[in-house]
């Protein structure tokens, strides 16, 4: 099993609906966890961090399941300029160690 | 600004030869990073360093150096001993353990 799995998509959506997906994650020790986005070509830029409790961003909300060791991003009102993919991230073992997942492809239709 | 720089952004090498990326940065952040990414997987640590002129290895280190002679920077050399070099280079800092990591825009390196 990978330590951090997303589905690879592509998640082909019409502009304005809500899009959900899930990491699942096997350290059930990990302690953080991101969000990042990455455009075509470009480098990942983060989108957000997850707490235990969840949290808002705008149209941007994540949540964190430790029993089920998944993490979830939901956006809403989906805009064309959402599309991209989508990188889950858990820090891992070591201190300074992040474990990325390859990626969950969103493609917003007009 | 504040940012991560690399540079170049496109390099274009010859088998054999070693080639050096580089990566600087002025957020004051003692931890850097470099990953490499290629097609359809995540991104893999290459190598990562905490504090100057401490460095450690990460997942796939064989075949690559790095130094840390500076706070700012991180230079990847990239030598005729990794197999398959052709790949995005991604450099990284943080702030400190486990904290969220701020990229530079890359450097794809193409071995031919």
């Amino acid at each position: 099993r990978k330590e951090v799995e997303q589905d690879p998509g592509p998640f082909n959506v019409p502009e304005g609906a809500t899009v959900a997906f899930n990491c699942t994650y096997s350290n059930s020790a990990s302690q953080s966890f991101f969000w990042y986005r990455q455009d075509c070509r470009k480098e990942p830029k983060l989108l957000m961090s997850v707490y235990s409790s969840g949290n808002e961003d705008g149209r941007f909300t994540a949540q964190l399941n430790r029993a089920s060791q998944y993490i979830s991003l939901l956006i809403r009102d989906s805009k064309l300029s959402d599309s991209a993919t989508y990188l889950c991230v858990v820090k891992g073992d070591s201190n300074y160690q992040l474990i990325w997942g390859a990626g969950t492809k969103l493609i917003i239709k007009p | 600004d504040g940012g991560i720089t690399q540079s170049p952004k496109y390099l274009f090498r010859k088998e054999g030869q070693n080639v050096t990326l580089s990566c600087e940065q002025n957020l004051n952040h003692d931890a850097m990073y470099w990953y490499r990414q290629d097609p359809g997987q995540g991104l893999r640590l290459i190598y990562y360093s905490q504090i100057v002129n401490d460095f450690q290895k990460g997942d796939i280190a064989e075949g690559y150096s790095v130094s840390r002679e500076k706070k700012e920077s991180f230079p990847l050399t990239v030598t005729s001993a990794q197999k398959n070099p052709t790949a995005f280079y991604l450099c990284a800092s943080s702030v400190g353990q486990g904290r969220e990591q701020y990229f530079g825009p890359g450097t794809r390196l193409t071995v031919t």
